[in-house]
Order: structure tokens, then sequence, then C-alpha cells
């Protein structure tokens, strides 16, 4: 049983537009909800992580948007560059104590 | 400072064989983590080690083994190695054995013929 399940599998988007990726968890103890990037031959690296006690989080252009209620969070990058196009995973974790649970990534290509 | 640093790069072996995956955690870190990554696949626990001992372990068979060594490197061990154990295997480090701020290496590529 996936614990938390991302979308889409790919996304492709213009130069200086907007990506957005979706996820939704199922286990509502989850408190700890991270977004990480990989390039092809690199490990995951941390963009930006949120909570449950908060709705947004800004970093820059890239932004999270939490739905408590929803049991749903996403990632926006604004202004999106080609330097962006990479695999993103959403994960989740309770309190940091528990393994990170990952999705099963979204690859992005942004084209000019 | 160096980040997490993983050997090798990339390993080929045959079914049955047994192998050894290295890691050396970022400066300051003292808790290893092991994550398997099938292609196209987000990354899958496999195990954390702190003070020298497994603390945490994911749905992985005992032919996934490990060790941390007193000055917080760690090694991964599979045995009876199947076709199905090829994949990215990543090391994250952290401290303190919480899961937040994981920093990941850039992985051992593992392909089992």
């Amino acid at each position: 049983q996936q614990q938390v399940k991302q979308s889409p599998q790919s996304l492709i988007v213009q130069k200086g537009g907007i990506s957005i990726i979706n996820c939704a968890y199922e286990n509502t103890a989850f408190d700890y909800f991270p977004w990480y990037q990989q390039f092809p031959g690199k490990g995951p690296a941390l963009l930006i992580a949120i909570r449950p006690d908060v709705s947004e989080k800004k970093e820059g252009r890239f932004t999270i948007s939490f739905n408590k209620s929803a049991k749903q969070f996403s990632l926006h990058i604004m202004d999106s560059q080609p330097g962006d196009s990479a695999t993103y995973f959403c994960a989740a974790s309770i309190a940091g104590n528990t393994p990170l649970v990952f999705g099963k990534g979204t690859r992005l290509s942004v084209i000019a | 400072d160096a980040g997490v640093t993983q050997s090798p790069t990339h390993l080929i072996k045959t079914r049955g064989q047994q192998v050894t995956l290295r890691c050396s955690p970022k400066s300051g870190h003292d808790t290893v983590s092991w994550y398997q990554q099938a292609l196209g696949q987000g990354p899958q626990f496999i195990f954390q080690y702190y003070e020298e001992e497994e603390r945490q372990r994911g749905n992985f068979p005992d032919r996934f083994s490990g060790h941390q060594f007193p000055n917080y490197s760690s090694e991964l061990n599979v045995n009876a190695l199947l076709l199905g154990d090829s994949a990215l295997y990543l090391c994250a480090s952290s401290w303190g054995r919480i899961n937040e701020k994981l920093f990941f290496g850039s992985g051992t590529q593992l392909s089992v013929l």
C-alpha cells in the first residue's frame, strides 16, 4: 500500500511558467513533508519542507502548499527554468523519527 | 566540507554473489540510513544505523545487512543477490537519528546479471 501518492508522473513546462506537482498521503500521523530534487547520476537533495502548522512555505521560487483536511500538499516552482529540469520527490515522516516515505517521483522538463 | 561519499559508484555482480557497499557520512553527522531506488521509483528505506546499531528497518529480507563503524561510516551488505536487487543504493546521513534534513550521496548503481 503506497502511503504517499505523487502526480503527475511527468511534466513539461515552458520556460518562465509555473510547475505544479501534487502529493496525497494516507497516514494522518505524518507531520513532516519534504520535497527532494534529483538530477541524473546524483542523489536526492532536500529542496524545501513543511509541517502541518502552516499552510504555505516559500523559499525563493519554490513554494509548498499544504491542505491538512484534504491530506494533500503540492510543490509550486515559479518562473521555471531549464536548470530546474530534474525528478522531484515528495516524502513524509512522523516527527522526523520514522523513515521517510517517498512518492514515486515526477520528471520535470522545462523547455525554452 | 565533504558531503556524503559512497563507493563504488558502479558495480556488476551475478546472481548468488555477495556485495558490500560503503558510505562515509557528511562531516558532523552520526546517523546513516540506506535506501534502495529502483529505476523510475522513489527511494525505499532499508535500515538506519546510529551508535553502531541498527535502529530502524524497512521491509527488506535478512539478506540485507549492515554495519556502522566508530567513525560513523557504514557498510551495506547484500547476500545471495537476485536480479531484482539491481538498483541504485543511496546512503543518507543526518544527526541524532532524526530523519529530517537528510543528505544523500550520489549512490552505488548495482547491476545483477
